[in-house]
């Protein structure tokens, strides 16, 4: 099993332009999620999804759309990139969501920044 | 606002000594408390975690403690070794999230040789 796979790896984007984060798991995981990582603040979620079709905001969403037509992928699109948006963005699965002990897999991660 | 704070922000170790790692939260629905160890490069890992029915769970070298009235749990890291030289985060979410959970800032732990 690859686990989850984020692509690309890096990216630079001038501001304004757009761009997709890909994510897709092959565990068959119902819940997967966007996560932004910035120096000490943690991580931040952006977006969750808890099954195909089903998406919500998470506490960081402004800039960003989310869909997921399949249960595997769950893209995280940026439309108009802003330098707020410089981060790394990692996407991961679970699961059972919050029920027993079901840990996120994530993926290694995408470096964004736009200048 | 930072619903989970970890402290410290960094810490550095010698090879064989104790790292410690505390977090304190507010929102008394959490009910699951995992640590996370992220390596450079890579995502975060779990590492273990607890939840508020015990107060101390052991894995290896690893042992995490949880103060349910003070809303505090820590990690300790026993007999660290270089290899566990990574950033640490603590982390807390509720049953009824969806699996949402609200990350602590990180520690960045440093063993020295």
């Amino acid at each position: 099993n690859a686990g989850v796979t984020q692509t690309p790896k890096f990216r630079i984007l001038k501001i304004g332009q757009s761009m997709t984060l890909q994510c897709t798991q092959d565990m068959n995981h119902n819940y997967m999620y966007w996560y932004r990582q910035d120096p000490g603040m943690g991580l931040k979620l952006i977006y969750y999804s808890v099954g195909a079709g089903i998406t919500d905001k998470g506490e960081v969403p402004n800039g960003y759309n989310v869909s997921r037509s399949t249960t595997e992928d769950f893209p995280l699109r940026l439309e108009l990139a802003a330098p707020s948006q410089t981060s790394v963005y990692f996407c991961a699965s679970n699961l059972r969501g919050g029920r027993g002990n079901s840990p996120l897999h994530f993926g290694n991660g995408t470096r964004l920044t736009v200048t | 606002q930072q619903q989970v704070k970890q402290s410290p922000q960094s810490l550095i170790v010698q090879k064989g000594g104790i790292s410690i790692i505390n977090c304190a939260y507010e929102n008394t629905a959490f009910d699951y408390f995992p640590w996370y160890q992220q390596f450079p490069g890579k995502g975060p890992a779990l590492l273990i975690a607890i939840r508020p029915d015990v107060s101390e769970k052991k894995e290896g070298r690893f042992t995490i403690s949880f103060n349910k009235s003070a809303k505090q749990f820590s990690l300790h890291i026993m007999d660290s070794q270089p290899g566990d030289s990574a950033t640490y985060f603590c982390a807390a979410s509720s049953t009824d999230s969806w699996g949402k959970l609200q990350f602590g800032a990180g520690t960045q732990v440093v063993v020295t040789p």
